[in-house]
């Protein structure tokens, strides 16, 4: 059982356009962590959240954090070719003081 | 320098081969770790090492052995591995203590292929 589910798995927009990426699961977290990794490279950190109905921005990208703490949103904003990479959250697990990964999701922004 | 690097960038191997993966972490953090990513799976924690004691070992298979000579050196020790341990094996440091908690710095990975 995947306790970190992304959606969608892939995203294939043009320049200009506006997505939401979704991270969901039945558990919860005490922080979630989302990360880009573009193709040939390792996963880079974009930002942490902790408390519940957080917000955070950054530049185009805004995160969200559930209001329950059981998922999280990124919305990108005017998507960029160089937006283009494999977006990943990970959570800390309450119940199990562990970091998990959820599933991906794979971001195409064509110019 | 970059954060964390991994050498060799590709492997490719043949099963009854033993080949070492190599990671340095030039940022002063307490914690490495080695992560598998495959295709279609969420990433894999493998090993946590915490001031060069492994703290963690999550089921992984014997012909994986890691070493921890240093807080900044990491090696992944391959032997007779099997055409499913193809993967992409990433690096990562932390500064905490290892808890696999906090926000993790990754090397650029090392895509093994087995034949």
């Amino acid at each position: 059982t995947q306790l970190l589910e992304q959606s969608p798995q892939f995203l294939s927009i043009q320049e200009g356009e506006n997505l939401t990426v979704y991270c969901n699961s039945s558990s919860v977290f005490s922080s979630l962590q989302w990360y880009r990794q573009e193709p040939g490279e390792g996963p880079v950190l974009l930002v942490t959240v902790v408390t519940g109905g957080e917000v955070k921005k950054l530049k185009r990208l805004t995160f969200q954090f559930g209001d329950a703490r059981k998922d999280s949103s990124l919305h990108i904003t005017a998507a960029q070719p160089g937006d283009t990479g494999l977006y990943l959250c990970a959570g800390v697990l309450v119940f199990a003081d562990k970091l998990i990964f959820g599933t991906g999701t794979r971001l195409q922004v064509f110019p | 320098e970059t954060g964390v690097t991994q050498t060799p960038r590709h492997l490719v191997m043949g099963m009854t081969n033993k080949k070492s993966l190599k990671c340095e972490q030039h940022l002063g953090h307490n914690a490495m770790y080695w992560y598998k990513q495959s295709a279609k799976k969420p990433l894999e924690l493998m090993f946590v090492y915490s001031l060069e004691e492994r703290v963690e070992n999550n089921s992984v298979p014997s012909r994986f052995s890691p070493e921890c000579p240093n807080s900044s050196h990491l090696f992944l020790h391959l032997h007779t591995l099997q055409p499913e341990d193809s993967a992409l094996y990433l690096c990562a440091s932390s500064q905490d203590s290892g808890s696999n908690t906090g926000e993790l710095f990754f090397g650029e990975g090392s895509r093994l292929t087995v034949l």
